[in-house]
């Protein structure tokens, strides 16, 4: 089963816009990750933030977090053609504990 | 290699037939994990193997899968008996620890087709 559930499940925008993408989970968290997936192959760690943490930036991304509603959100600011992808959010719940991704969004920058 | 490394990256066989797919980890990282991926979809876990301890099998579908992990290093997925429903993606990652999970690092996959 899947931790953790991403909205919309596909987002159409013109380059130059904005795009969030929001992930919901289901239990406690230790960590939350964004992942993005080119071509339906190998994922690519984007973010990392703690259960501790309400927000991070890297670069064009800001994560945030709500450990009380469950849930985050990764903004892509100034999006590019390039950064068409899928992008799944990913939840662990500590020592030992296996990494369960979310359903994912799949997201189209235009021209 | 630099990366985590699988093998084949496609795979097409007979239903009925068995496969054993190959995940080579980063060196040093003691958590592997294998994600199925059907078409379009999110990753599925199938099973995580961290260090000695006991590997968290809770994700495999069925009796006809099997994992092992050999030495702490490179793991073999064994789908026996294939079926139709098995086509999809296989996805293998590593990451340093499990104690305090950071970036998990993914290989290409193995894009198995039953037919």
């Amino acid at each position: 089963s899947q931790q953790g559930e991403e909205d919309p499940q596909a987002l159409s925008i013109q380059e130059g816009e904005n795009a969030t993408m929001n992930c919901s989970y289901k239990t406690s968290i230790n960590n939350l990750q964004w992942y993005r997936q080119n071509s339906g192959r190998g994922l690519v760690h984007l973010i990392l933030i703690r259960s501790n943490e309400r927000e991070k930036h890297s670069g064009r991304l800001r994560v945030t977090l709500d450990t009380s509603k469950k849930s985050s959100s990764l903004l892509i600011t100034a999006s590019r053609a390039a950064d068409t992808a899928s992008y799944f959010c990913a939840t662990d719940s500590g020592t030992a504990s296996k990494l369960t991704f979310g359903t994912g969004t799949r997201l189209q920058v235009t021209l | 290699g630099a990366g985590v490394s699988q093998s084949p990256s496609n795979k097409v066989t007979e239903k009925g037939k068995d496969v054993e797919l190959r995940c080579d980890p980063i060196s040093g990282h003691t958590a592997l994990y294998w994600y199925r991926q059907s078409l379009g979809q999110g990753l599925e876990f199938l099973i995580y193997f961290q260090g000695n301890s006991a590997p968290d099998k809770s994700g495999l579908p069925s009796d006809r899968f099997s994992a092992e992990r050999t030495g702490g290093s490179v793991s073999t997925l064994t789908i026996q008996r294939t079926q139709q429903e098995d086509s999809a993606v296989y996805l293998c990652a590593s990451s340093l620890q499990a104690g305090d999970i950071g970036e998990a690092f993914f290989g290409q996959g193995t894009r198995l087709t039953v037919v």
